[in-house]
């Protein structure tokens, strides 16, 4: 079964420190690897993806994101938080099927960053 | 360019009621998709369309219908309201929806059924 998994439901981390929200995937074959983030009452918002090529992957609002086949994962940072950084944050995997390639999302962690 | 737009934003209905989401999108894609959001299970896809004409089912499509008769507009159709379609709902839309096309998703349609 193809499948992604965030096991934090939420992360806090005081704001100047770095942080890591985890994400691990179980994909056939090559996975395309994506992050969005959700603020309050809006809708998903593109960060970054992994398609192929170097492991780390730069994105929106100074995050980065770590490709490690060995380990299937697919890990969120970012050297210094900032409190507009709270916010719910997806990982999501690409499937195969048959005619299309169904997204699959993680069931999110929360992300606060204190003062 | 407005990006993918969905009306309305809020809506209550009663049990048994019908309605329909509206989506559209202005970036010419070909893939749109629709997904509910309830609490600590994620999104997951209702129903999907490569193209006019073309739809398909998601993960959890009992109790919804779509069509695509334009690239542009991808509406949900809600036949019989039931209080387990309580959630938060997406559309969004890709160019292909495959490999590693970027998926870009509307602000959502908050729903309550009474």
């Amino acid at each position: 079964a193809q499948s992604v998994a965030q096991p934090e439901d939420q992360v806090n981390v005081a704001e100047g420190n770095p942080l890591t929200v985890k994400c691990t995937y179980s994909v056939s074959g090559n996975p395309y690897l994506f992050w969005y983030v959700q603020y309050p009452n809006r809708g998903l918002q593109f960060l970054l993806k992994y398609i192929t090529g170097d492991n780390l992957v730069k994105g929106s609002y100074g995050f980065e994101a770590e490709f490690n086949k060995s380990q299937t994962s697919f890990h969120l940072k970012k050297p210094s938080a900032l409190v507009s950084d709270s916010a719910l944050y997806f990982c999501a995997v690409r499937a195969l099927s048959y005619n299309t390639d169904k997204l699959i999302f993680g069931t999110g962690t929360r992300l606060q960053v204190f003062p | 360019n407005a990006g993918v737009t969905q009306t309305p934003k809020f809506q209550v209905l009663k049990t048994g009621q019908s309605m329909t989401l509206q989506c559209a999108q202005d970036m010419n894609h070909e893939y749109m998709s629709w997904y509910r959001q309830d609490p600590g299970m994620g999104l997951r896809l209702i129903h999907y369309s490569v193209g006019a004409g073309i739809t398909d089912q998601g993960e959890v499509p009992n109790g919804y219908n779509v069509s695509r008769s334009t690239t542009e507009d991808f509406p949900l159709r809600l036949l019989s309201a039931a209080p387990s379609q309580t959630s938060v709902y997406f559309c969004a839309s890709s160019f292909s929806g495959r490999g590693g096309d970027t998926q870009y998703f509307g602000p959502g349609t908050r729903l309550t059924v009474l």
